[in-house]
């Protein structure tokens, strides 16, 4: 099993709609939370950082995350055709620049 | 948020020679620098992580002496691709830590194509 699992989609909505990206972990030491956006042939970009269960806004993306439940989401609200990329959730446990575990990544389309 | 840059973007070689790859964090001093190499349709797969001033680590099955990774200064980072091959070709990304939270910011990745 991996340690983070990420549906690969790809995942294809019409502009305007709300989407809904999703990692689960397993393991608990995990506690900070990214979100990378990847764009094709270009390196990725960070989106959101959390460290606290909860939710946390920024513009039109929300980070959510339940660590009782081992899942964080990634939502975008209003999608736009510039959303279309690869969203990698991406996690880490403490201490000094760790290493990250990446999930698989989901492919969103958002189509006009 | 943090800039880190690389170059050059893209390199085409013959078999057998030497490439390198800079890796440059332009507002922040990454105190730790890791390299990644990417497939296409794949995540990013961990190849070293680099502290300043130190030997890198490499992940298992990594070839140190093939992939040499220097880490001179904060800002500064290089990868060599000893004797490169046609199966090195890939996609290679760095990212620096460093800034708040020590979280990692990448680069926007090397295009590696070995004739």
């Amino acid at each position: 099993q991996k340690e983070v699992e990420q549906d690969p989609g790809p995942l294809s909505v019409p502009e305007g709609a709300i989407v809904s990206l999703n990692c689960t972990y397993s393991n608990s030491a995990f506690q900070y939370f990214m979100w990378y956006r990847q764009y094709s042939r270009k390196g990725p970009e960070l989106l959101m950082y959390t460290y606290s269960s909860g939710n946390k806004e920024d513009g039109r993306f929300t980070a959510q995350v339940d660590k009782s439940s081992k899942y964080i989401s990634l939502f975008i609200r209003d999608s736009q055709p510039s959303d279309s990329a690869t969203y990698l959730c991406a996690m880490r446990s403490t201490g000094t620049a760790s290493k990250l575990t990446f999930g698989t990544g989901t492919r969103l389309q958002v189509t006009l | 948020g943090a800039v880190v840059s690389q170059h050059p973007s893209w390199v085409i070689c013959k078999s057998g020679t030497s490439v390198k790859i800079e890796c440059r964090s332009l507002d922040f001093q990454a105190t730790t620098m890791f390299w990644y190499r990417q497939f296409p349709k794949q995540s990013l797969m961990l190849m070293a992580t680099s502290n300043e001033g130190s030997k890198a680590t490499y992940e298992q099955g990594v070839e140190k002496d093939k992939f040499l990774i220097n880490h001179a200064s904060l800002t500064l980072s290089t990868l060599t691709v000893t004797s490169a091959h046609p199966e090195d070709s890939s996609f290679y990304i760095c990212s620096g830590a460093g800034g708040v939270g020590e979280t990692q910011y990448f680069g926007p990745g090397t295009r590696l194509l070995v004739l």
